[in-house]
């Protein structure tokens, strides 16, 4: 089955530094890549996705790059905010009867400081 | 999101004793999720169901089972069976196209 590994699995940024989390998925015939952001205790909510067909996805601060060459997708976030600390999780999914099925990376743990 | 239900949010589960949660949404998404989330890990998925009356395995379903007799429902019951049943269960919806997963707010299962 599909097998995503997330990376870093901590990362702690500045207040307005940049921040970069990485995913490598395993199955060439995954074509959707969600990004969710968990706050403590919360549920996870959707921040930003990607299809196959897409290299590039931005909204506002939030970048989403994915190389399906590689196997991989990188989501950015810029002029980070303390509200952006969070635990961030990757997935990646394959279409057709098992649209839908997420298979999640790890989680990292962004932590802004002010 | 509003539209997906979990309920209880704290749970209790005495040695040897089944207990249920349940997920109701409201969004008429045709797919259904139960996920379990242990501290410092991803989501590991349990169940799915994408139509009525059907629902398939994820890649922990042993100790747990789950029903799909209405669009809206998709309770989850915690046998006995499962040895190790601590953790944050997570209830989704959607997944079709165009239609990505959204959560509901979760259940805490505790043994007692």
């Amino acid at each position: 089955g599909e097998n995503v590994e997330q990376h870093p699995s901590t990362l702690s940024v500045q207040e307005g530094d940049s921040a970069v989390i990485k995913c490598t998925y395993s199955d060439s015939a995954s074509n959707y890549f969600p990004w969710y952001k968990q706050e403590l205790g919360k549920r996870p909510q959707l921040i930003i996705d990607i299809r196959s067909n897409v290299g590039e996805k931005k909204d506002q601060r939030i970048a989403v790059t994915l190389n399906k060459t590689a196997k991989h997708f990188s989501l950015h976030i810029t002029e980070t905010q303390p509200e952006d600390s969070a635990v961030y999780f990757c997935a990646a999914s394959i279409g057709g009867t098992s649209y839908g099925k997420l298979t999640f990376g790890q989680g990292t743990i962004l932590t802004v400081h002010p | 999101d509003g539209g997906i239900t979990q309920s209880p949010k704290y749970l209790f589960r005495k040695e040897g004793q089944n207990v249920t949660l349940s997920c109701e949404q409201n969004l008429n998404h045709d797919a259904m999720y139960w996920y379990r989330q242990d501290p410092g890990q991803g989501l590991r998925l349990i169940y799915y169901s994408q139509i009525v009356n059907d629902f398939q395995k994820g890649d922990i379903a042993e100790g747990y089972s789950v029903s799909r007799e209405k669009k809206e429902s998709f309770p989850l019951t915690v046998t006995s069976a499962q040895k190790n049943p601590t953790a944050f269960y997570l209830c989704a919806s959607g997944g079709g196209l165009n239609q990505p997963q959204h959560f509901g707010d979760g259940t805490r299962l505790s043994i007692l």
